[in-house]
């Protein structure tokens, strides 16, 4: 079955320092994938997508996402990061059969220490 | 381009009480969701509709139905309300031209039930 995983339920980060937030994946096939952000009290917000190419993806705000296909990963990073970065990130995977569909992670909150 | 819009934005019922929520997208998609958000939960689908007049259950679908109205507007229907369905809940869209299969979020309902 199709599905992702976000080992972390927090991250901390110095604000200036870089940023990751990791993202794990279970696909047959080749993966579909999707990082999205949740400021609080809004819906989520595309970030940025994998579907084929080079391996570093770039995406709004300065994020970028890397994917490895050794090591299952799709890891969500920024190099230097903001306090305005402090969000929930949610890593997703598109559905095998179901194209329009998409099975999300649980969610990781990034707090950015000023 | 308001892109995915939804009402009402808050709603307390009482347990045994229906509603509807409503949803609308202006973005021409095929593909429109429900979802809900628990904490540690992530998100869950809860119904799902691959192109106007059909729908498919998600997750989750007990206790919920929808109605594809045409194709930019999409509704989720508690017939009974139980303190259960105590959520946040979202709707999204989705285009499947071009290689386009992220989702885009409405902001959300907040809805308790007592």
């Amino acid at each position: 079955a199709q599905s992702v995983a976000q080992p972390e339920d927090q991250v901390n980060v110095a604000e200036g320092n870089p940023l990751t937030v990791k993202c794990t994946y279970s696909v047959s096939g080749n993966p579909y994938l999707f990082w999205y952000v949740q400021y609080p009290n809004r819906g989520l917000q595309f970030l940025l997508k994998y579907i084929t190419g080079d391996n570093l993806v770039k995406g709004s705000y300065g994020f970028e996402a890397e994917f490895n296909k050794s090591q299952t990963s799709f890891h969500l990073k920024k190099p230097s990061a903001l306090v305005s970065d402090s969000a929930l990130y949610f890593c997703a995977v598109r559905h095998l059969n179901r194209d329009d569909k998409i099975i999300f992670g649980k969610g990781t909150r990034l707090h950015i220490l000023p | 381009n308001a892109g995915v819009t939804q009402t009402p934005k808050f709603q307390v019922l009482k347990t045994g009480q229906s509603m509807t929520l409503q949803c609308a997208q202006d973005m021409n998609h095929n593909s429109m969701y429900w979802y809900r958000q628990d904490p540690g939960m992530g998100l869950r689908l809860i119904y799902y509709s691959a192109s106007e007049g059909t729908t498919d259950k998600g997750e989750v679908p007990n206790g919920y139905n929808v109605s594809r109205l045409n194709k930019r507007e999409f509704s989720l229907r508690l017939e009974s309300a139980a303190p259960s369905q105590t959520s946040v809940y979202f709707c999204a869209s989705s285009s499947r031209r071009d290689g386009d299969y992220e989702q885009y979020f409405g902001p959300g309902t907040r809805l308790t039930v007592t």
